[in-house]
């Protein structure tokens, strides 16, 4: 069964930092394209960053480029998203995805609470 | 780039069909055949219905059927059941290397 754990989630001022993580499980996760979507609290989806198998290549939301860093450790089945810089505009839940074929996000983590407020 | 357009809400009474349009443009959803659906329940993760326009993962009913015609996909649903009643969002690559999401579309079951 594929699992995915987001953690990391919580309160933090604007300007702050957080680092969210994602543990995998069920899949061959050296060989999957790994994404992070997020939700404003009533609001829709949108896609944050993606990354490829091997880390080489990083893709992200433009009013996220130079403020967050995804990452990824093979040997820990894990993958990372560095926020900072944060606004309030940031407030979402934040899902770790797996990307399947053709670049569909075929299982999702049960999301984390980031919450950007003074 | 912007979202893709999606209606906010759409409804049917059970055994109907309803068909929910996502309009984006030539350089996103026009050029792309990367275009998934996704079902999402209140307070859960959303799931994946339909890839790469047409296609159905396994365990989907296939009553659950998308296309698309120049910049406008569609997701079909058929013979409408009570389970059915969540949001649907849309999803198609950016062309520059990202993906872009609808704003989602709540369906109801009458």
């Amino acid at each position: 069964e594929v699992l995915l754990v987001e953690s990391g989630g919580g309160l933090v001022q604007p300007g702050g930092s957080l680092r969210l993580s994602c543990a995998a499980s069920g899949f061959n996760f050296r060989n999957s394209w790994m994404t992070w979507v997020r939700q404003t609290p009533g609001k829709g989806l949108e896609w944050v960053a993606n990354m490829n198998p091997d880390g080489s290549g990083k893709y992200y939301l433009d009013s996220v480029k130079g403020r967050f860093t995804i990452s990824r450790d093979n040997a820990r089945n894990s993958v990372s998203l560095q926020m900072n810089s944060l606004r309030a505009e940031d407030t979402a839940v934040y899902y770790c995805a797996r990307d399947g074929v053709s670049g569909a996000r075929d299982h999702w983590g049960q999301g984390t609470l980031v919450t950007v407020s003074s | 780039q912007s979202a893709l357009t999606q209606p906010p809400s759409a409804s049917g009474s059970p055994g109907q069909s309803v068909a929910i349009s996502c309009i984006g443009t030539s350089s996103d959803l026009g050029a792309s055949n990367l275009v998934s659906w996704y079902q999402q329940h209140p307070g859960k993760a959303p799931k994946l219905m339909i890839y790469e326009v047409t296609k159905r993962p396994s365990g989907v009913p296939d009553r659950f059927s998308g296309s698309k015609s120049g910049n406008t996909a569609s997701l079909t649903v058929s013979g409408l059941q009570p389970e059915d009643e969540a949001d649907y969002y849309c999803c198609s690559h950016g062309g520059s290397d990202n993906y872009i999401f609808g704003g989602g579309t709540k369906l109801t079951v009458l």
